[in-house]
């Protein structure tokens, strides 16, 4: 199984401020990698798929960036709406795998 | 508008059966792939079992001979029935309509195993 090990699990910021998180694939999924994002008592909402394309609807202030093994999911400057957690899914092979999930809570 | 609705969650006995039912609109479901995907209480997310358009299936390991996913295609609805259900299958299931991974989620049904 391919495992996904996703950080920070945590982090604080500030409305504004520029937010990275990152997923470390265990083998190469070339670019099958999705970033989630969930509030709580709600499903997960996907924000990118392929790695780095938009899902329609998506803010343009997240992007997704990455092949291979190293992926990363940018929020350019952070509003109040987008605190939440997010996860990364490889769907490059069965079972597909989450990463562990990073909490972004407010500053 | 795409829209997934599960249904069939409760409360129930270890050892139980529960089935889980994914009411689908906007879309057909026997043309796409789709997921179960499962999240305990204040847990990650856990990816349970696909069925393929062709009608293949694939499963978690934790799942495995206890889980099956099926669908009826003329009521465009996704099953997932759940055999000898143990304490840690407690979760929120979530359907999902799967293109490049899952897309679309429904709400969720709880389902709680416990005596």
């Amino acid at each position: 199984d391919i495992q996904m090990t996703q950080s920070p699990s945590s982090l604080s910021a500030s409305v504004g401020d520029r937010v990275t998180v990152t997923c470390r694939a265990s083998q190469g999924i070339t670019n099958d990698l999705g970033w989630y994002q969930q509030k709580p008592g709600k499903a997960p909402k996907r924000l990118i798929y392929a790695a780095s394309s938009l899902q329609s609807g998506v803010p343009s202030r997240f992007s997704g960036s990455g092949s291979g093994t190293e992926f990363t999911l940018t929020i350019s400057s952070l509003q109040p709406e987008d605190f939440a957690t997010y996860y990364c899914l490889q769907h490059n092979s069965y079972p597909l795998t989450f990463g562990g999930g990073t909490k972004v809570e407010i500053k | 508008e795409v829209q997934l609705v599960e249904s069939g969650g409760g409360l129930i006995q270890p050892g139980g059966s529960l089935r889980l039912s994914c009411a689908a609109s906007g879309f057909t479901v026997s043309s796409n792939y789709m997921s179960w995907v499962r999240q305990a209480p204040g847990k990650g997310l856990e990816w349970v079992s696909v069925i393929y358009s062709s009608g293949g299936t694939y499963y978690a390991d934790s799942v495995k001979g206890r889980f099956t996913i099926s669908r009826d295609n003329s009521q465009n609805t996704l099953y997932l029935q759940m055999n000898s259900l143990r304490a840690e299958d407690t979760a929120i299931y979530y359907c999902a309509r799967d293109s490049k991974g899952p897309a679309t989620w429904g709400q969720g049904t709880l389902v709680t195993v416990s005596s």
